[in-house]
């Protein structure tokens, strides 16, 4: 089957860096892209990674290795604003596979 | 302008009746999804269509039919409700079926089946 793990909740604290990780089992593979959702609102974009490599796009940054099925988002200089629901999505074979997300609770 | 619209934001209704969520985007994407998403947060896509294709979830039960009357529009019809269909769901949309495109979500429904 396929599937995609991610841990279930993440703590961290306010102006520290927190890694959130996303391991995959696809019968194929395009990307994997993270998407960050507030409670009560909709999923929003925040990257994706077709190659190995790292993609940074302001304090947050994703990561992926397609020899290890493999990604995480790098959240740098936590804000409390940071506090939600984050997403890893693959793309496979016409099909998208969705992670359950991971809840990051973001401490003062 | 709101780039993915839906109707109603909140739905609350009996079991057994059949009830429609209107999706409508002006991003002039070629592909729509909708989504469900449950009490536990879990996300799961039920439809992707674009002109061209229809591709179904196929656990996704045929109480549940999606009808597209153009390409801005993807509503959801649901027969039969029942109380397992309570959820919110999303609808979607992107410039191509990939995920290299960013999907817009438009801001859910939220339905409570009694």
């Amino acid at each position: 089957g396929q599937s995609l793990e991610q841990p279930s909740e993440v703590t961290a604290v306010e102006g520290a860096i927190v890694q959130i990780n996303c391991t995959y089992q696809t019968s194929g593979f395009y990307g994997l892209s993270w998407y960050q959702q507030h409670d009560g609102g909709a999923p929003t974009f925040l990257s994706y990674n077709a190659l190995d490599g790292l993609e940074e796009t302001g304090r947050f940054s994703s990561f992926l290795s397609r020899s290890d099925s493999y990604g995480y988002l790098l959240l740098q200089e936590l804000q409390m604003k940071d506090s939600a629901s984050y997403f890893c999505a693959v793309d496979s074979n016409y099909q998208l596979i969705w992670g359950a997300g991971t809840k990051l609770i973001i401490k003062p | 302008d709101t780039a993915v619209s839906q109707t109603p934001k909140y739905l609350v209704t009996q079991m057994g009746n059949d009830k429609s969520i209107k999706c409508e985007q002006n991003l002039g994407h070629d592909t729509m999804y909708w989504y469900k998403q449950d009490s536990k947060k879990f996300l799961k896509i039920m439809f992707s269509y674009n002109n061209k294709e229809l591709i179904i979830n196929e656990t996704v039960p045929n109480r549940f039919s999606p009808k597209s009357p153009d390409k801005a529009h993807l509503n959801l019809h649901i027969n039969s409700l029942e109380l397992g269909d309570s959820a919110v769901y999303f609808c979607a949309s992107s410039q191509e079926g990939r995920l290299k495109e960013t999907q817009y979500f438009g801001p859910g429904t939220r339905l409570l089946v009694l």
